[in-house]
């Protein structure tokens, strides 16, 4: 049983369409997360949901939008997609309250690429 | 604010030799560390982590790592390593005091083992 499961691992996708990427974890954690991995493979954190509330936003286009239906689901959906947008996307959740600490758990990633 | 430095950006080793991946922090607060392993197309996996107690944190696969507070270090050894530890490593921060669970991450290694 996968505990955090993305769909889907590949998309390929024209420039100004919208898509969407689905995560859903199955370890009753709290706290879910997207990050995206740039070409260099650096990552860096997107969006966290803590039980369907946004808790986090970094400075991301609005043209990314999460949504997170219960706490065990948290999609993103991105409109008008740019070449810029190639990444790869990471879904990740974690434990309540002091169990941040203790470390995620990552789904193997949506790789998306723009053309 | 938080930060983390990864000091080489690829480590070429032969198979069976020690190796070790440095990591740098910079916070004004107390944190967690941790490094994760990425083989390739894949997410990512805690290798280790370092919460609190003893400096020498020893993970999964035979890595271990030794928290510097003086030097704020946090680097990663292997004794011996496999030609299957070829694979992206991260090293990442969390403030212990964080309740969103915001990982940083550093920019990542490359191991490469040769035979």
């Amino acid at each position: 049983d996968t505990a955090v499961s993305q769909t889907p691992k590949y998309l390929v996708t024209q420039m100004g369409n919208d898509k969407s990427i689905k995560c859903e974890q199955n370890l009753g954690h709290d706290t879910m997360y997207w990050y995206k991995q740039d070409s260099k493979k650096f990552l860096k954190i997107m969006f966290s949901y803590n039980n369907k509330e946004l808790i986090i936003n970094e400075t991301v286009p609005n043209r990314f939008s999460p949504k997170s239906p219960d706490k065990a689901h948290l999609n993103l959906h991105i409109n008008s997609l740019e070449l810029g947008d190639s990444a790869v996307y990471f879904c990740a959740s974690s434990p309540p309250g002091p169990g941040v600490g203790y470390g995620y758990t990552f789904g193997s990633g949506t790789r998306l690429t723009v053309v | 604010a938080q930060s983390v430095t990864q000091l080489d950006s690829q480590v070429p080793v032969f198979e069976e030799a020690p190796v070790e991946l440095r990591c740098n922090y910079s916070s004004s607060v107390s944190v967690y560390l941790f490094w994760y392993v990425q083989y390739p197309n894949q997410g990512l996996q805690l290798l280790l982590k370092y919460l609190s107690g003893s400096t020498l944190v020893k993970g999964i696969n035979g890595f271990e790592a030794e928290f510097n507070k003086s030097q704020t270090s946090f680097h990663l050894r292997k004794p011996s390593v496999h030609i299957s530890d070829t694979a992206e490593y991260f090293c990442a921060v969390l403030k212990s005091s964080s309740n969103t669970g915001k990982l940083i991450f550093g920019q990542g290694t490359t191991l490469q083992v040769k035979p």
